[in-house]
């Protein structure tokens, strides 16, 4: 699996976007960036993913650069149930997940 | 809740002791993933089986071992415990189709707590 770079903190203002980045420059053309997050101790949650084109779904959006080397998840209007650490993960698919170390976002009222 | 369950949520037993942690996975889901979380080593993947199967093994222990049954549930059988076992311990579960690629649904994890 190809590495990822995150920053490992960040804060947020409730009710602005969050954005995450993600540097994955050594990313295979079939490997899925794939984010999770993991709320305190709870089990890591999946939020989104993609191979090439930006996504959007209901917790957050994806964009992907050009050159696929890095990332940024977006979410749109983070609420303070948004604290957690958050794994950005390159993935072939239906096999092992290599978490890092993450970013812990703390948003702040 | 995303559909995968573990039993027991706390486990608190002494050191050389051998436990069972259970999972039951998402309905349809074939393939379960063990996963260890401790607070010096972050979230590392134990093993993964598939449809009753083996499929993958990560870092996984001689004393550590998995099976899953043909109702699709998995156990993680740990056995002469050390104080470094303590940790969470998290099952996933992911359906294998055509699509390229799955995700992974977690359970809420098994506290398991070595004395």
């Amino acid at each position: 699996d190809a590495k990822t770079t995150q920053p490992p903190s960040m804060d947020c203002a409730e009710g602005r976007a969050a954005n995450l980045p993600c540097n994955h420059s050594t990313i295979s053309g079939n490997e899925y960036v794939y984010w999770y997050r993991q709320i305190h101790s709870q089990g890591p949650q999946y939020i989104i993913h993609g191979l090439k084109n930006n996504e959007t779904n209901e917790m957050a959006s994806l964009i992907i650069t050009e050159d696929r080397k890095s990332s940024t998840l977006i979410l749109p209007h983070a609420t303070l149930r948004d604290t957690a650490v958050y794994y950005c993960i390159a993935y072939f698919g239906n096999e092992k997940l290599t978490f890092g170390t993450g970013t812990r976002l703390t948003i702040i009222p | 809740d995303s559909g995968v369950t573990q039993t027991p949520k706390h486990l608190i037993t002494a050191t050389g002791q051998r436990v069972t942690l259970r999972c039951s996975p998402r309905s349809g889901d074939l393939s379960v993933y063990w996963y260890q979380q401790s607070l010096d080593q972050g979230l590392q993947f134990l093993i993964q089986y598939y449809n009753g199967e083996e499929r993958a093994k990560g870092n996984i222990l001689e004393r550590f071992s998995a099976q899953q049954f043909p109702d699709l549930h998995s156990e993680l059988n740990l056995s002469s415990l050390e104080l470094g076992d303590s940790a969470l311990y998290f099952c996933a579960s992911s359906t294998l189709g055509r699509r390229a690629a799955v995700e992974q649904f977690f359970g809420p994890g098994t506290r398991l707590t070595v004395l």
